[in-house]
């Protein structure tokens, strides 16, 4: 167990629609990166946050935001729901910004019918 | 977009054999990671070796990284049913972010 949780764990939603995911990271740490794992992409980097502040962006699509609260929860909003938008998201947090290992939630699946 | 390939893209190997992975990436880095994933699960973060070194243990785990060749190998030794999964490599360099190759599934049989 990392300490990161993330719900929902499985999310089955319409195209169109709009879901929310939740992390909350490990005790303590104040950075949160966002990962999106789908089949045809892999492991893709889309957005990081350090202690309410948006530190870095990756291939994040302008349909999908997210943010990180006072109490360093942070939430990826997806919206518009496409079929290609069906993947495992992840959340990860380390302690501060740095080049070290990143601890890793268990994800939440999303299915876009 | 992805920094790394790994190679091969399955294994599959009998209990008690050793298991070599390999990874190749594009860019100058800080270190490189090996994280593994059960099934549909979380990353599990296995070692890590940075870019002034060139080997790193750790139990029955064995990274190596060349930075001239852009290349890194990860060993497991003895290789176990429960190593079943799969590896990822992955980058840092000039920002925190891990960039991810697309993995190794291996499968080690009982």
């Amino acid at each position: 167990d990392s300490g990161v949780t993330q719900t929902p764990k499985h999310l089955i939603t319409a195209t169109g629609q709009r879901v929310t995911l939740r992390c909350s990271p490990r005790s303590g740490d104040l950075s949160v990166y966002w990962y999106q794992q789908s089949l045809d992409q892999g492991l893709q980097f889309l957005i990081q946050y350090y202690n309410g502040e948006e530190r870095a962006k990756g291939n994040i699509l302008e349909r999908f935001s997210a943010q990180q609260f006072p109490d360093l929860h942070s939430e990826l909003n997806l919206s518009s729901l496409e079929l290609g938008d069906s993947a495992l998201y992840f959340c990860a947090s380390t302690e501060t910004v740095t080049y070290n290992e990143q601890f890793f939630g268990p994800g939440t699946r999303l299915t876009v019918l | 977009s992805q920094q790394g390939e790994e190679d091969p893209q399955a294994l599959s190997i009998q209990e008690g054999e050793n298991a070599t992975m390999n990874c190749s990436y594009k860019t100058s880095i800080n270190n490189l990671q090996w994280y593994r994933q059960n099934s549909g699960r979380g990353l599990v973060h296995l070692i890590l070796i940075r870019s002034n070194e060139r080997e790193k243990h750790s139990g029955r785990l064995r990274v190596t990284l060349d930075t001239s060749k852009k290349s890194s190998s990860l060993l497991i030794t003895a290789s176990r049913a429960a190593d079943t999964a799969s590896y990822f490599c992955a980058t840092q360099g000039g920002s925190e972010k891990l960039v991810f190759g697309k993995g190794t599934k291996l499968t080690v049989n009982p």
